[in-house]
């Protein structure tokens, strides 16, 4: 039980276009979901607590217009990484919580390369 | 002062040794605590969770947790090549809601 899935899970794209990563928890249902980013050699940085149903809250220095989240349903979460840079270039990773309890289970992840 | 605090390494250990990873932590209100297993290029997945004083254990892997101190670590008994990874160290601040913070992790490398 508690797995959580994302797609894709690689996408290199050219610079100034969009891409959207899916995040699904596959067999419960997710109240919360948050999304990392992480760079080479670096540890997992919280850019954003999504909760269903409501607008997700983003740590200091991460731009909401930037990266949109929509918590559509308690299954998906999705992250949508507007105008992209090669900066923004990363392995983005989400992960989700049963309602029942406090643990966190991560997706595979995505790794996203702007060019 | 970071929140969770780990050794970076690496922590070198031959196979079938006992490989300790600690972490630290400053907000004594915490209480939920967690340890992930990455390896390179890969997402975390979740070893163990804990949330009393004392030991848990989970086949090869004990966790172990002393709030007064303030400090939690991973025991890994019988290390093999494939435990090779960076554990991460979480902890669920005091009113922190769901939100986990993380230590910077320990690489740990096992040699045959």
């Amino acid at each position: 039980g508690a797995v959580v899935s994302q797609h894709p899970s690689r996408v290199i794209c050219k610079s100034g276009t969009s891409v959207k990563i899916e995040c699904r928890s596959l067999d419960f249902q997710a109240t919360t979901m948050f999304w990392y980013r992480q760079f080479p050699k670096q540890s997992l940085m919280l850019m954003a607590t999504s909760n269903e149903g409501s607008k997700a809250t983003y740590e200091q220095g991460v731009e909401k217009d930037k990266f949109l989240i929509n918590h559509a349903s308690l299954t998906l979460s999705t992250l949508t990484v507007t105008s992209a840079h090669p900066e923004d270039s990363s392995f983005y990773i989400c992960s989700a919580t049963p309602g029942d309890t406090d643990t966190q289970y991560f997706g595979p992840g995505t790794r996203l390369t702007v060019l | 002062q970071k929140e969770v605090e780990q050794n970076s390494g690496p922590l070198s250990v031959p196979e079938g040794a006992i490989a300790s990873l600690n972490c630290t932590y400053s907000d004594r209100g915490s209480q939920s605590f967690f340890w992930y297993r990455q390896y390179s290029g890969k997402s975390p997945e979740l070893i163990m969770f804990i949330y009393s004083n004392g030991d848990k254990e989970d086949g090869r892997f004990t966790a172990q947790l002393n709030k007064a101190s303030q400090y939690v670590s991973l025991l890994i008994r019988d290390s093999q090549p494939s435990d090779s990874a960076t554990y991460l160290c979480a902890v669920m601040l005091n009113n922190a809601g769901n939100m986990l913070t993380f230590g910077g992790g320990t690489r740990l490398m096992v040699k045959p």
